[in-house]
């Protein structure tokens, strides 16, 4: 079945570092692609979405690319912030029946 | 606009007893969802409801679990008798479609003792 897998976490980084994290997925279809972000306490808020292969999602200053050809769709922010420390979620929707299957989450610390 | 209200924001309880949850999407929204997040891990779906019918609850506990949504607004997911394995956050989210984007909730961090 259709699965994510995202690196593992926590990743620790200083102010104004560059970000990857590293999404890969498996479909038998063409699904769309979503980061979620969950900051401590709060439910998940949707970051940003990608539908079809070659789209770029951006939003805060963060950046996906559907990768088809690598199955991946890695998060890119050029210069973090201490308030980008959350939890980062990697999705995808099963354009059967639009269900979302999750990744593992990714843990990102950044220090001042 | 409103988000996804839930309410209790944190519930303990201890095992064998019952809890329930309570959520309201955002206005207009005809699906809905509840999933349980264990710590540590994604949110797994328990249940989607499209306006009051069920979609999809093949991943609900069915003999401990229960969740309605008469009115097609809001909802309630039931746990009776809770289980140790059942502290996890409990997150509702909402959408316009099933190909919408998700809405989340705060969620409600349950607690078993």
């Amino acid at each position: 079945g259709d699965s994510v897998t995202q690196m593992e976490g926590p990743v620790t980084l200083s102010e104004e570092a560059f970000l990857t994290i590293n999404c890969t997925y498996t479909a038998t279809g063409y699904p769309s692609l979503f980061w979620y972000v969950q900051y401590p306490g709060e439910g998940l808020q949707l970051l940003l979405k990608a539908t079809k292969a070659d789209d770029k999602g951006s939003n805060k200053g963060f950046e996906a690319t559907y990768r088809k050809e690598t199955t991946s769709f890695h998060l890119e922010k050029g210069s973090v912030q201490v308030s980008d420390s959350a939890v980062y979620f990697c999705a995808l929707s099963d354009r059967g029946n639009y269900q979302l299957i999750w990744g593992a989450g990714t843990k990102l610390i950044i220090k001042p | 606009e409103a988000g996804v209200a839930q309410s209790p924001r944190y519930k303990i309880i201890e095992k064998r007893q019952s809890v329930a949850f309570w959520c309201n999407p955002i206005s207009g929204h005809a699906t809905l969802y509840w999933y349980q997040q264990i710590l540590g891990q994604g949110p797994k779906l328990l249940i989607q409801f499209q306006n009051n019918g069920v979609v999809d609850d093949s991943q609900l506990p069915k003999d401990r679990f229960s969740a309605e949504r008469l009115k097609g607004v809001d909802s309630t997911l039931k746990i009776q008798p809770a289980k140790l394995e059942d502290s996890a956050v409990y997150l509702c989210a909402s959408s316009h479609g099933t190909d919408q984007p998700q809405h989340f909730g705060d969620g409600t961090r349950l607690s078993i003792l």
